[in-house]
């Protein structure tokens, strides 16, 4: 059973600039959720995506969007990206009604 | 007033004590409480899950959830090096697949 994995690692970008980071989910898995962590802090939530449509959304700007693909996969888009958006991005996926979500090792993004 | 609170720490223990990690949440709607265990440069994993009130025990960790006081705790018995990890409580309203709510993450250190 492959687990969810995230791509890229690492990520650099300047400020203004837009950024997609893509999430593979554990098979089987329908749901997708997206977590920002910033350094010292616990994660907060972005957004959850099942079966392709948004259920679901955090305290975050309109300029965060995401997407999820028929089999399940996701991106997260961030449009005009600021200082603040440097963190640890980390995605999660579920089944419906799993007792847990499955996270995968995160996108570090550094915006100068 | 956050939703969920935890002390950072850090907390530093020698091998062999019990360890004792809290948090403490201000919204009564929360009916599921997680932990999860975030070693370094990895996504959370979860360690322990509980619905309302009550204890679990699984192994040398015992999760405690007190609604009343809005309080739940995770102990550590026999703490070893490998637990050496940041440890977030988590909270959802409708299960642990749900939008996640998590504390600030405590650090601890086991010492051989």
């Amino acid at each position: 059973e492959t687990g969810v994995t995230q791509s890229p690692t690492h990520l650099i970008k300047t400020r203004g600039q837009q950024v997609t980071l893509r999430c593979s989910s554990q098979s089987g898995h329908n749901t997708v959720s997206w977590y920002q962590q910033a350094l010292g802090q616990g994660p907060q939530f972005i957004f959850q995506y099942y079966r392709e449509e948004e259920n679901g959304r955090g305290n975050f700007p309109p300029r965060f969007s995401g997407l999820q693909f028929p089999n399940y996969s996701s991106e997260l888009n961030v449009n005009a990206l600021e200082l603040d958006d440097s963190a640890l991005y980390l995605c999660a996926s579920s089944q419906d009604r799993q007792e847990t979500q499955y996270f995968g090792p995160g996108t570090r993004l550094l915006v100068l | 007033q956050k939703e969920v609170e935890q002390d950072p720490g850090p907390l530093s223990v020698p091998e062999g004590a019990i360890v004792s990690l809290n948090c403490t949440y201000s919204n009564s709607a929360f009916q599921y409480f997680m932990w999860y265990r975030q070693y370094s440069r990895k996504g959370p994993e979860l360690l322990m899950y509980t619905y309302s009130s009550g204890n679990k025990e699984d192994g040398r960790f015992t999760a405690q959830v007190d609604k009343s006081s809005k309080y739940i705790s995770l102990f550590i018995r026999d703490s070893q090096p490998s637990d050496s990890a940041t440890y977030l409580c988590a909270m959802s309203e409708g299960g642990g697949s749900e939008k996640l709510v998590f504390g600030k993450g405590m650090k601890l250190t086991v010492n051989p």
